[in-house]
């Protein structure tokens, strides 16, 4: 069974980074078959995808257009971990922020990738 | 303002089919599968529907996904208390190069 605990200040000031950790047991960052997201979640914005990492024969991120220029995930083999910051957050980035696997499942001819485990989830709070 | 757009609130009696929607474009629902969560109070969401239309191990099957074109729809047959909750419908945008979500839809259980 997969399990994601995060980590991380619930308080952060304005200008500076936010930095979130999800650890994960019972699969491997490197996996081939899975990717590693970050969502977030406000009663302004709902539900907010902010990027993923994943490892086919080398490492990959891509990020949200919306955050693009601010968000960095990256992968830590050796803690079997994954992280988020965040730059320059405004209160606009106050949100609760999800950690989430992206399996992979078979089907007939296809391949699906859901969201299938999500961790705690972390209140990460912009305020002075 | 979300992507996708769902209604806000669906409700029903127990026993009851309820159906959500989950509206979108053609870069989004109209080229990529949808998957659906379920979202109780004070808690992580939890995939209910993957693939349009399949439920991963554990998941009733009163719970059914559909998808036509730019839209897909959420089904619970024989409502029960314990299925209100916020659901969320969500898919890959080819145009956004990310994943998008619907704004939610508050089940309410009378």
């Amino acid at each position: 069974q997969v399990q994601l605990q995060q980590s991380g200040p619930g308080l952060v000031k304005p200008s500076q980074t936010l930095s979130l950790t999800c650890g994960i047991s019972g699969d491997t960052v490197s996996s081939n078959n899975a990717a590693w997201s970050w969502i977030r979640q406000s009663p302004s914005r709902g539900l907010e995808w902010l990027g993923r990492t994943y490892y086919r024969s080398k490492w990959y991120s891509d990020y949200a257009v919306s955050v693009k220029s601010r968000v960095t995930i990256n992968p830590d083999t050796s803690k079997n971990q994954f992280s988020l910051q965040l730059n320059s957050v405004t209160p606009e980035d106050t949100a609760v922020y999800y950690c989430a696997r992206v399996g992979t499942y078979y089907f007939g001819s296809g391949s699906y990738h859901p969201f299938d485990y999500w961790g705690q989830g972390t209140l990460v709070t912009v305020s002075s | 303002q979300s992507v996708l757009t769902q209604p806000p609130s669906a409700s029903g009696t127990p026993g009851q089919r309820v159906t959500i929607s989950c509206s979108g474009s053609s870069s989004n629902i109209g080229t990529n599968i949808v998957n659906w969560y379920q979202q109780l109070p004070g808690t992580a969401p939890k995939l209910l529907i993957f693939g349009n239309n399949q439920r991963p191990s554990g998941v009733p099957d009163r719970y059914s996904g559909s998808k036509s074109g730019t839209s897909a729809s959420l089904a619970i047959s024989g409502l029960q208390s314990e299925d209100e909750a916020d659901y969320y419908c969500a898919t890959w945008d080819d145009s956004l190069n990310g994943w998008v979500f619907g704004g939610g839809t508050k089940l309410t259980v009378l």
